[in-house]
């Protein structure tokens, strides 16, 4: 069983809406949690890391949350722009190993 | 600051065939990962160096994948004899020092098609 979990697997939305991503984990003991996104044809790139003391953490329109005790993390898009149709992946890490989720698919349309 | 380049972008082969990989890590960087990416999932590491030297090849498949990074700079991955399964996009990532707070920074991948 994978530790990292995402849902769902994929989501469309229309622009300018709104959405929430998720990532449960087993992993432990627990290092830190990053999302990526990945665009079609490239390479995952950092959007936020997420460490244990952590709750919030916002970059732009992305908002991500952490629970530690429930080990749940939710990446938050708002106000979607069509450029937000990617690959969003959740990378968890202990001491030595990174555990990847197999990611959300998101999609954006006018 | 230029990124990581990784060639060639596509690669088609048949089973039973060879292939390489080629990566160029950001300047400076102390380590590099070779990442395998079959379509739908999440990347699954498959070697991991640290300057020249090999940190983690737990999950490479040693009898038939091999990797090298000469120099402690730019790396190469190769496939022989290549299997239908081994389908898949091949990223490379490196980041400065390999502690676990760091990001990683990613190429575009080599997507390998085999027939």
């Amino acid at each position: 069983k994978n530790q990292v979990e995402q849902s769902p697997q994929s989501l469309i939305i229309l622009e300018g809406k709104n959405c929430t991503l998720q990532c449960n984990y087993t992993v432990s003991p627990f290092s830190n949690l990053r999302w990526y996104k990945q665009d079609t044809g490239r390479g995952p790139v950092s959007l936020t890391i997420m460490t244990f003391s952590e709750n919030t953490k916002s970059n732009g329109r992305y908002t991500a949350t952490l629970d530690a005790d429930t080990k749940q993390s939710s990446l938050h898009i708002t106000a979607s722009q069509l450029s937000d149709s990617a690959s969003y992946i959740c990378v968890v890490r202990d001491f030595n190993d990174m555990r990847f989720g197999a990611g959300t698919r998101l999609t954006v349309k006018p | 600051e230029a990124g990581v380049a990784q060639s060639p972008r596509y690669k088609i082969i048949e089973k039973r065939q060879s292939v390489a990989f080629w990566c160029n890590p950001i300047s400076g960087h102390a380590t590099l990962y070779w990442y395998q990416q079959i379509l739908g999932q999440g990347p699954k590491l498959l070697i991991q160096f640290q300057n020249n030297g090999v940190v983690d090849d737990s999950q490479l498949p040693k009898d038939r994948f091999s990797a090298e990074r000469l120099k402690g700079v730019d790396s190469t991955l190769k496939i022989q004899p290549a299997k239908l399964e081994d389908s898949a996009v091949y990223l490379c990532a490196s980041s400065k020092t390999g502690i676990p707070n760091e990001k990683l920074f990613f190429g575009s991948g080599t997507q390998l098609s085999v027939l």
